[in-house]
């Protein structure tokens, strides 16, 4: 069975730094793209950035591009999304998703259950 | 980026009302869309790609169609577990961009 299990909430300051988790099973971790997705509170979802954690080919969103670092270590199945000065805008639910297909372009199949990453003074 | 507009923003229909959703891209995408149910608290779950392939386990009641910019999702009998928000997103490139939702309400 495919499963993304995500790293649990986080209550952070701002200007504090973050890395939340997304640890994939059930299936060949490195050949599928895993991609990250914001959605702010009350809000509609946004794409942030995709991996494949085959070879850490990584693309940003424009938006995203320099807000956060996407990686991965596919020794242990997982990818990350990491903050090194967080604001309060950032407080969001974040969800990981795999690529339907291994390759080319392609919708999200499986998603993780969302961590929420709270940042308030 | 490619920008993609749903219509309505929040709809509500009584059960059994045949309900239509309309996503409208900015430029051509051929048939490289999906569209995604959300529940309230819950992540999103894929129902349909390529405008109009049903994923697996997903009920047939459910049912897309178009291409290039204009697609449509339809669910053919409402149910009050239908009570979502359904987005729609293309994957024409790696910038991949969600439509800003529609919420589906039971009269």
């Amino acid at each position: 069975e495919v499963q993304l299990v995500q790293s649990g909430a986080e209550v952070k300051k701002p200007g504090e730094s973050l890395k939340i988790s997304c640890q994939g099973s059930g299936y060949s971790f490195t050949n599928y793209w895993i991609g990250w997705v914001r959605q702010m509170p009350g809000k509609g979802l946004e794409w942030m950035g995709i991996i494949y954690p085959g070879d850490s080919d990584i693309r940003y969103s424009p938006s995203s591009q320099g807000q956060v670092t996407i990686s991965a270590d596919k020794s242990i199945s997982t990818a990350y999304l990491q903050w090194n000065n967080l604001k309060a805008s950032d407080t969001a639910m974040y969800y990981c998703a795999r690529q339907r297909v291994n390759s080319g372009w392609s919708s999200f199949d499986y998603w993780g259950q969302g961590t929420l990453v709270t940042v308030s003074s | 980026d490619i920008q993609m507009t749903q219509s309505p923003s929040t709809l509500s229909a009584s059960v059994g009302d045949r309900v239509t959703i309309t996503c409208r891209a900015s430029q051509s995408i051929s048939n490289w869309l999906a569209w995604y149910q959300q529940k309230p608290g819950k992540a999103p779950k894929l129902l349909i790609y390529k405008a109009s392939t049903l994923e697996s386990g997903v009920p047939s009641k459910f049912s897309g169609s178009g291409s290039g910019t204009e697609f449509t999702l339809t669910i053919s009998s409402l149910q009050p577990d239908d009570l979502a928000t359904y987005y729609c997103q293309q994957y024409k490139s790696y910038s991949r961009t969600f439509g800003q939702g529609t919420k589906v309400e039971i009269k």
